[in-house]
């Protein structure tokens, strides 16, 4: 069993198109993220969801919506796709993500990414 | 934001040759992490590291969690061509984890 999974891996699209990539977790983990890898394979923080609340929103277009029905899923909408968009898009959690002590509670688990591409 | 200093930024290593790669930063952390990428892949974590000066070792893999807790070091012994991989350094500090740039590791038969 795929402790996180992200569909689609694959996303070809037009600029303008609005998209969703979904994300899982099956570890009974409480915090999930979404990073982005840019072509240089810098992993960039883009959002950060504890037990379904908002922790963690980077300096990220508001074309990027997250949404988390519940602490298992984590979606990533995005609206009016740009170019500049294309990356890999990781999913991921973690156990914990809000305490200060260094634990392996703080531990991310990535998903296996999803390429967006857009044309 | 916080910034890591991941180096070198690629390496061409022998098989069987030792390796060392090392992240600094100008900011403090609770917990270092290193992690392996593979293509088409995501991250996979090798060693988690949660106090200053804490030395550890996983198989070939050794780490070290700097004193000043802003630096922290790679060691892989003995490579072997499934070395070949993206290494990633990674700090943490409440729900952030921010990560090096990454050294990509090529293995010569």
């Amino acid at each position: 069993d795929t402790a996180v999974s992200q569909t689609p891996k694959y996303l070809v699209t037009q600029m303008g198109n609005d998209k969703s990539i979904k994300c899982e977790q099956n570890l009974g983990h409480d915090t999930m993220y979404w990073y982005k890898q840019d072509s240089k394979k810098f992993l960039k923080i883009m959002f950060s969801y504890n037990n379904k609340e908002l922790i963690i929103n980077e300096t990220v277009p508001n074309r990027f919506s997250p949404k988390s029905p519940d602490k298992a899923h984590l979606n990533l909408h995005i609206n009016s796709l740009e170019l500049g968009d294309s990356a890999v898009y990781f999913c991921a959690s973690s156990q914990a993500g809000g305490s200060s002590m260094p634990s392996g509670a703080n531990v991310l688990t990535f998903g296996a990414g999803s390429r967006l591409t857009v044309l | 934001g916080q910034q890591l200093n991941q180096s070198p930024q690629s390496m061409f290593i022998q098989e069987g040759e030792d390796v060392s790669m090392n992240c600094t930063s100008s900011s403090i952390f609770n917990t270092w992490l290193w992690y392996k990428q593979d293509p088409g892949e995501g991250p996979v974590l090798l060693i988690a590291l949660y106090k200053a000066g804490e030395l550890t070792s996983n198989g070939r893999l050794t780490a070290q969690f700097g004193i000043t807790r802003k630096d922290s070091f790679l060691n892989i012994s003995a490579s072997i061509p499934s070395d070949v991989g993206i290494y990633f350094c990674a700090g943490q500090t409440y729900y952030k984890l921010s990560f090096g740039a990454g050294t990509t590791v090529t293995v010569r038969a």
